[in-house]
């Protein structure tokens, strides 16, 4: 399968502690795209990063790509109870037409 | 005001009828989408609109039929439903062509068959 794979599938921390989810991959990508899940709500987009990048920021969000080994990393920093969601990593390979494949994504629990 | 709307939110329903999901977005996008979320939140891909010609089509069942009568609007309509149906169904555009730009997601359709 050609499914980005994320680890962990479960992470509970304390609000002020950063959060940090993987996901690696199999294939050659055009760009990798995290986005966030809240429960009963549709997938918000966070960052796109594209296969010549290494690194991008948005506001608390770092995140990371090493093609070399296949994976990226959301980091969250300076965690907030509002940050609990699932979060999902989504690839778009070479050789898929443009289509977004998902992962399972971490679930994140930010305890006040 | 809502960027991706689908409606209805919520649909119950027993084996063997049809039902359709509809899905509007506003935000002006050539590509619009339809994806499966399963009960262990596994997103799969369905199909895949470009100015209302078909682009991406899964292995989906037949009974799943898309339709886009123009690029801001993308049903779904599934005929002979069956209990596996159940799901949530997402509709998603995105600016560009499919792996070009992000996906705006409607906050899904709970489909329930009994």
């Amino acid at each position: 399968s050609q499914q980005g794979e994320e680890d962990p599938q479960a992470l509970s921390i304390q609000e002020g502690e950063n959060a940090t989810m993987n996901c690696s991959y199999k294939t050659s990508i055009n760009n990798l795209q995290w986005y966030r899940q809240n429960s009963g709500r549709g997938l918000v987009h966070l960052i796109l990063i594209r296969s010549n990048e290494r690194e991008k920021h948005s506001g608390r969000l770092r995140v990371t790509l090493d093609t070399s080994k296949k994976s990226s990393s959301l980091l969250i920093t300076a965690s907030r109870a509002a940050d609990t969601a699932s979060y999902f990593c989504a690839t778009d390979f070479n050789n898929q037409g443009g289509k977004l494949i998902f992962g399972q994504g971490t679930e994140l629990s930010v305890k006040p | 005001d809502t960027a991706v709307s689908q409606t209805p939110k919520y649909l119950v329903t027993q084996m063997g009828n049809d039902k359709s999901i509809k899905c509007e977005q506003n935000l002006g996008h050539d590509t619009m989408y339809w994806y499966k979320q399963d009960s262990k939140k596994f997103l799969k891909i369905m199909f895949s609109y470009n100015n209302k010609e078909l682009i991406i089509n899964e292995t989906v069942p037949n009974r799943f039929s898309p339709k886009s009568p123009d690029k801001a609007h993308l049903n779904l309509h599934i005929n002979s439903l069956e209990l596996g149906d159940s799901a949530v169904y997402f509709c998603a555009s995105s600016l560009l062509a499919p792996g070009g730009s992000p996906l705006h997601f409607g906050n899904g359709t709970r489909l329930t068959v009994t």
